[in-house]
């Protein structure tokens, strides 16, 4: 069964230092998502991504965060500098059209330090 | 605004026994309604799903009812295993992003 993978699995960073979080989502779809889950509190949305182009984004995603789609099988998230309060599980997920099931990936755990 | 609420956790219960978790939601006009469970160590799971009012998802023996005069969609299980102890999220998408409520942890004891 096709599914989303995620890369790494936890990546510790210090403060200030970028990171670049990837994802690959399912093969036939055609909308991304992140969403980020601090720890203990609940999954928050983050950024859709479309035709290569951001559809919609959160108050959360400033301009710390971008989404890109390098080729024709990943999808990242860049957070240029690191705050402790990034430190999070980071779910990437895609859906094969608009408003259809999100697939979700099991998450990079990021730690700032 | 769009958003859900569900109960506080954790919830303890012991094996066989039911479970009921409650879910509102606000939303403006008609969402699809899901169960996200998470196991531990786990990402996110869809359990379960509604598109429309009245409809009822149901998945692993677990199922939930899309009220809209209530705006509620509570999950529900008969009979609970120790394997079903994992966080559930109840959550709702108006149209592309997911809203999610905060989880309920539920434990489940032998």
């Amino acid at each position: 069964e096709p599914e989303v993978t995620q890369t790494p699995s936890h990546q510790v960073t210090q403060m200030g230092q970028e990171v670049i979080l990837r994802c690959v989502p399912i093969s036939n779809h055609l909308y991304f998502y992140w969403y980020r889950q601090i720890l203990g509190q609940k999954v928050e949305f983050l950024v859709s991504f479309y035709n290569n182009e951001i559809s919609e984004k959160s108050e959360i995603f400033d301009d710390q965060f971008s989404v890109e789609r390098p080729d024709g099988s990943n999808f990242t998230l860049k957070i240029r500098s690191t705050k402790l309060e990034d430190s999070a599980m980071y779910f990437c997920a895609s859906s094969e059209a608009r408003g259809h099931e999100q697939y979700f990936g099991p998450g990079t755990r990021l730690t700032v330090t | 605004g769009n958003s859900v609420t569900q109960m506080e956790g954790p919830v303890t219960l012991s094996e066989e026994a039911f479970l009921t978790i409650n879910c509102t939601y606000t939303a403006t006009g008609y969402p699809s309604l899901f169960w996200y469970v998470q196991y531990p160590g786990e990402g996110l799971q869809l359990l379960l799903k509604a598109t429309k009012a009245d409809d009822k998802g149901s998945n692993k023996g677990f199922e939930a009812t899309y009220r809209k005069e209530t705006t509620s969609f509570h999950l529900e299980k008969g009979s609970v295993q120790v394997s079903d102890s994992a966080v559930y999220f109840c959550a709702l998408t108006p149209r592309d992003k997911i809203i999610f409520g905060k989880g309920t942890r539920l434990h489940i004891l032998p």
